[in-house]
């Protein structure tokens, strides 16, 4: 089946230390999505790709950055985790191609819960 | 800012009741709508979408929503509810010209009793 996969499933790091999540896609999807997601809260998007041109949301703090070296691959690297940042992170797909009737839906992965220590 | 908020954050039912979480959004211009539900361990997933034509759309699993632009809400309803509809409800946004940005509510957590 066509996925959306994300590992690790859980990342624990302390603070300060580097951490990257993974996103990966099966669909050949245009855009890829990062959310951040704290609880009871709703999914903040930080960042999106469409093809190799990325989109930052303004409020998207500098400690964090993102990857596409090709169309199935997206990485999230946290430069310097704070506690703030423990949370849990959403990677997502949408076609981007057939217009606002088809392009917009998005497809889930399973979400990365990091810790920060 | 544009924003979705979803009046409930947590409902409880019985089942067979009848199901409504409401959901407005503050954006004046057109809008792609979307509920998506997120089952216990499982991920978001598209319950239904709402682009154009008939304000009133048909999801999976007889969820239907309805688009009231005067009141710039999308209510998400279900006429008899089940156990199986246990989950977490997020109403979502895509401001049209606003790329694929797409702005999410809280969430309703839906606990359904059997």
């Amino acid at each position: 089946d066509a996925m959306v996969i994300q590992n690790p499933r859980y990342q624990v790091t302390q603070f300060g230390k580097p951490v990257t999540l993974s996103c990966s896609q099966t669909l050949n999807h245009n855009v890829m999505y990062w959310y951040q997601q704290k609880s009871s809260q709703a999914p903040k998007l930080l960042f999106h790709y469409y093809d190799k041109d990325f989109n930052n949301e303004a409020d998207t703090p500098d400690n964090f950055q993102s990857r596409r070296p090709n169309t199935s691959f997206c990485f999230l690297d946290i430069r310097s985790p704070g506690l703030g940042d423990a949370a849990m992170y959403l990677c997502a797909t949408s076609s981007g191609a057939g217009g606002r009737r088809t392009g917009y839906e998005q497809f889930f992965g399973p979400g990365t819960r990091l810790t920060v220590l | 800012a544009q924003s979705v908020s979803q009046h409930n954050h947590h409902v409880i039912l019985s089942e067979a009741a009848s199901l409504e979480l409401g959901c407005n959004y503050s954006y004046g211009g057109t809008v792609n709508l979307f509920w998506y539900v997120q089952y216990p361990g499982q991920h978001l997933q598209l319950l239904l979408k709402y682009f154009s034509g008939d304000p009133l759309v048909k999801g999976i699993k007889g969820f239907e929503a309805e688009f009231i632009k005067s009141k710039f809400s999308f209510n998400l309803r279900k006429p008899s509810v089940q156990w199986s509809d246990t989950a977490e409800y997020f109403c979502a946004v895509n401001p049209s010209g606003g790329g694929f940005k797409t702005i999410f509510g809280a969430g309703t957590r839906l606990f359904v009793k059997a």
